[in-house]
């Protein structure tokens, strides 16, 4: 069965201080891995898109990296409006579209 | 990028009244939408994929006769909560396939819905 698990469940972050998040899969044969980013009381907002092993993608201090098992989504120098749950998801194997999602990691960020 | 709305943001109902959300891609055409119904501090549950020209295929535990949904067009998606009971207040979010060699779902703002 497809799965997609995020860790860790929360992340509490001085300003400044970089840290990564964790998603790891089990779906065979990836045909992409998705980052979204969702603030309290709105719908997730597109991140990224990874497709293969050794791709890495940026948007300002978000980097994201995939391997054959696990993505990570990389925060440098956090600032307190990176604060937000950060979701990934997968399409399952034998479709497009059901994207599987993982659970998220909450990201708090203190000045 | 491409944009999703959601309509009504906010919605407070009496309990057996039937709530209609719209959802539309503004800028790109969607043969397929989703609806995904979302808890306090919980992830996105799927509750159905909404095709456009043909009926919505629902979940495993999804009651089809109470979340009616209509895809009329290649821009919108309407979810009806028909009878809707307390039990349904909850953060609804549709999302729409947007392909461009390969596809992505953009998300639209979610709709907030009060069952009194």
């Amino acid at each position: 069965e497809d799965q997609v698990t995020q860790s860790p469940e929360a992340l509490r972050l001085q300003e400044g201080e970089s840290s990564s998040l964790n998603c790891s899969y089990t779906v065979s044969g990836l045909r992409g891995l998705f980052w979204y980013r969702q603030d309290p009381g709105k719908g997730p907002e597109f991140l990224f898109t990874l497709y293969s092993a050794g791709e890495e993608k940026e948007k300002e201090r978000l980097k994201a990296t995939l391997t054959k098992k696990e993505s990570f989504l990389h925060i440098t120098a956090p600032k307190p409006e990176d604060s937000a749950t950060y979701l990934c998801a997968v399409p399952p194997t034998d479709s497009w579209g059901k994207f599987q999602f993982g659970a998220g990691t909450q990201v708090v960020v203190t000045p | 990028g491409a944009v999703v709305s959601q309509h009504p943001s906010w919605v407070i109902c009496k309990s057996g009244t039937s709530v209609k959300i719209e959802c539309r891609s503004l800028d790109f055409q969607a043969t397929t939408m989703f609806w995904y119904r979302q808890f306090p501090k919980q992830s996105l549950m799927l509750m159905a994929t909404s095709n456009e020209g043909s009926k919505a295929t629902y979940e495993q535990g999804v009651e089809k006769d109470k979340f009616l949904i209509n895809h009329a067009s290649l821009t919108l998606s309407t979810l009806t909560v028909t009878s809707a009971h307390p039990e349904d207040s909850s953060f609804y979010i549709c999302s729409a396939s947007f392909w461009r060699g390969k596809e992505t779902q953009y998300f639209g703002p979610g709709t907030r819905l009060l069952v009194l």
